[in-house]
């Protein structure tokens, strides 16, 4: 039940696309959804979070789309740089034990000028 | 500022070596962690200090000691690791209240030779 699962593994996505990343929970009581995204050879950086009271959360070219019925959640990348490229995992925690990070198997994102 | 300062950013060690990795943040958090990266893989949290006590230990072998003098550091002593620690050693810490998120550093690289 504290299984974040992520797909795809990897992903190829010319300049200017749009990258699609997604995950699926079977914790009802997570309620904070963040992405990290972790270049080569650096800590993961928090990216954007969402919680269970919104849909959806966009930041620049960042949107979380979240699905609680169907305990989904996903990042899309608008406008994908090659600057983008970098391994992003999603996470999952619980407010009542916000020290526990459940995170995403990750996926490597490519973005090819 | 969200920053969170590792050092070394590189060791080496032998197996009957005795070593220590810092950390420190100023930010007044009061949550701090250790998390173990293997490559291609998510971080997998070994310790968290809650308000400096040991609050989680994730069942990690006793050749890892962590250390919280004061509410600012956390150190991560070492000694008589095996080759299969080499890894990323992560640092993290979160802000209090309602807020998770969880601020990483840049890492320890350690290889054990």
């Amino acid at each position: 039940q504290q299984q974040v699962k992520q797909s795809p593994q990897s992903l190829i996505v010319q300049k200017g696309g749009i990258s699609i990343i997604n995950c699926a929970y079977e914790n009802t009581a997570f309620d904070y959804f963040p992405w990290y995204q972790q270049f080569p050879g650096k800590g993961p950086a928090l990216l954007i979070a969402i919680r269970p009271d919104v849909s959806e959360k966009k930041e620049g070219r960042f949107t979380i789309s979240f699905n609680k019925s169907a305990k989904q959640f996903s990042l899309h990348i608008m406008d994908s740089q090659p600057g983008d490229s970098a391994t992003y995992f999603c996470a999952a925690s619980k407010q009542s034990s916000g020290d526990k990070l459940t995170f995403g198997t990750g996926t490597r994102l490519a973005v090819r000028p | 500022d969200t920053e969170v300062t590792q050092t070394p950013k590189h060791l080496v060690m032998g197996m009957t070596n005795k070593k220590s990795l810092k950390c420190e943040q100023h930010m007044g958090h009061r949550a701090m962690y250790w998390y173990k990266q293997k490559a291609k893989k998510p971080p997998e949290l070994m310790f968290v200090y809650s308000y400096e006590k040991l609050s989680i230990n994730e069942s990690v072998p006793s050749r890892f000691s962590p250390e919280c003098p004061n509410s600012s550091l956390l150190n991560l002593h070492l000694h008589a690791l095996q080759p299969e620690d080499s890894a990323l050693y992560l640092c993290a810490s979160r802000t209090g209240g309602s807020g998770n998120t969880i601020y990483f550093g840049e890492g320890s690289w350690l290889t054990v030779v």
